[in-house]
């Protein structure tokens, strides 16, 4: 069965830094999201990304973040000057087009900011 | 998207069935009722989605009441690996800003 994986699983990197996390969605899906969860809280939408450019943003999805398909297959998370409050887990989804609703998460990235 | 509320959790025997309630009392004509689970800290899962149906598929059964303003999801005989947060969400079902808004869900226990 195809599903959304991610890389790296676990990213620790000190405050200041860039981070790129990775996405592989499955294949023929046409939506895809980037959510957060910080622990111990609720799972937060970040971003929507359709048709090559953003669909929708949240507050948190500042100018630090920003999100790229560079090839057909590749869904990216950057962001650019990593902060203490960044440290959380990174989910990305991904969502069939024709009327399916139903969103596939990724097993997440776990990132650690020091 | 219309507000969702859910217990804050419950517990059902191993093999039981277990009923997970959910109010949407504001939801409107064109927004559906999804469900996700999230087992410890992996990505949440679909689980199931209805309109004004029921619902029924491998995983699970969506009860959705007449008037659409709450909706049960069931789970038929509970296993131990059942054990997560359950996720009640109301949104449109297409359209590319489709995003979840999650709420803090249910945490079933499911106990031997």
């Amino acid at each position: 069965e195809p599903e959304v994986t991610q890389t790296p699983s676990h990213q620790v990197t000190q405050m200041g830094q860039e981070v790129i996390l990775r996405c592989v969605p499955i294949s023929n899906h046409l939506y895809f999201y980037w959510y957060r969860q910080i622990l111990g809280q609720k799972v937060e939408f970040l971003v929507s990304f359709y048709n090559n450019e953003i669909s929708e943003k949240s507050e948190i999805f500042d100018d630090q973040f920003s999100v790229e398909r560079p090839d057909g297959s590749n869904f990216t998370l950057k962001i650019r000057s990593t902060k203490l409050e960044d440290s959380a887990m990174y989910f990305c989804a991904s969502r069939g087009g024709g009327g399916k609703g139903e969103q596939y998460f990724g097993p997440g990235t776990r990132l650690t900011v020091t | 998207d219309a507000k969702t509320t859910q217990p804050p959790s419950m517990d059902c025997a191993e093999g039981r069935a277990a009923n997970l309630p959910c109010n949407h009392s504001t939801i409107s004509g064109n927004e559906y009722v999804y469900w996700y689970r999230q087992i410890h800290s992996q990505g949440p899962q679909y689980i199931i989605h209805g309109l004004k149906n029921n619902e029924t598929n491998e995983m699970a059964s969506l009860i959705i009441t007449e008037d659409r303003k709450s909706s049960t999801l069931i789970l038929p005989h509970a296993t131990l690996r059942d054990t997560a947060v359950y996720y009640c969400i109301v949104t449109r079902s297409t359209g590319a800003n489709s995003k979840l808004t999650f709420g803090k869900g249910i945490t079933l226990s499911v106990r031997p």
